[in-house]
């Protein structure tokens, strides 16, 4: 099975700050065929489900704001958000999907300081 | 708008058995893949299970291998997860997820609100 680690555990930022969270694998994430790394991020928000930020490691989801962005290849994947606000308050997974079982990494806890 | 409603959850024995159901709407089910994703009280999110758009492939994490079985039925647009053999660390939030694509290998771009497990006795 892959493993997902992160890092930090958890984070606090001023507002208007940059947060910066690493991602990384066990085994390559990046697919010769498609040229594409199998990496996700999602947001989890007290109370809510997870949401889907960024997928193919770099492409931002639908709606999703642009100071959100992803990047990296292979094993080393990081989500950076270029400044962070109030309600960027919320706990942020990774999770392969270039191999079952799809396994997320335990998540990094952003909060304002 | 996608919409997934999960049910079934409930407060079970261990070594009791039970199945969940999400109800899928606003999407044509049978062109994507679906997963379980569950996530114990103050823990981080474990994938579970998943299934291609056509139900004939199917993944499972080695946590519930053997006794979780995930199925869906498209005319009916609805995914299950049936429990069988169920532990105390199978207490959980437990969310229907949508594929973005056919198989497992693509992101979970819908959620539901979740429905709750809870194996005590």
């Amino acid at each position: 099975d892959i493993v997902m680690t992160q890092s930090p555990d958890s984070l606090a930022v001023s507002l208007g700050e940059r947060a910066t969270i690493n991602c990384k694998s066990s085994q390559n994430l990046l697919f010769r065929s498609t040229n594409k790394n199998y990496l996700g991020w999602y947001q989890q928000k007290p109370g809510q489900p997870p949401k889907l930020l960024m997928y193919w490691a770099s492409t931002r989801e639908s709606g999703v704001p642009d100071r959100f962005s992803g990047s990296g290849s292979g094993t080393d994947f990081t989500l950076t958000i270029s400044s962070l606000q109030a309600e960027d308050v919320a706990v942020y997974y990774c999770q392969q999907y270039y191999s079952s079982p799809f396994t997320f990494g335990p998540g990094t806890k952003v909060d304002i300081k | 708008e996608v919409q997934l409603l999960e049910s079934g959850g409930d407060l079970v024995q261990p070594g009791g058995s039970l199945r969940l159901s999400c109800a899928a709407s606003g999407f044509t089910l049978n062109r994507y893949a679906m997963s379980w994703v569950r996530q114990a009280p103050g823990r981080g999110l474990e994938w579970v299970s998943g299934i291609s758009n056509s139900g004939d492939t199917t993944y499972d994490a080695d946590s519930v291998k053997g006794r979780f079985t995930i199925s869906r039925d498209n005319s009916r647009n609805t995914l299950y997860l049936q429990m069988n053999s169920l532990r105390a660390e199978d207490t959980a939030v437990y969310y229907c997820a949508k594929g973005d694509g056919t198989t497992g290998y693509y992101p979970l771009d819908y959620w539901g609100q979740g429905t709750l497990v809870t194996v005590s006795s």
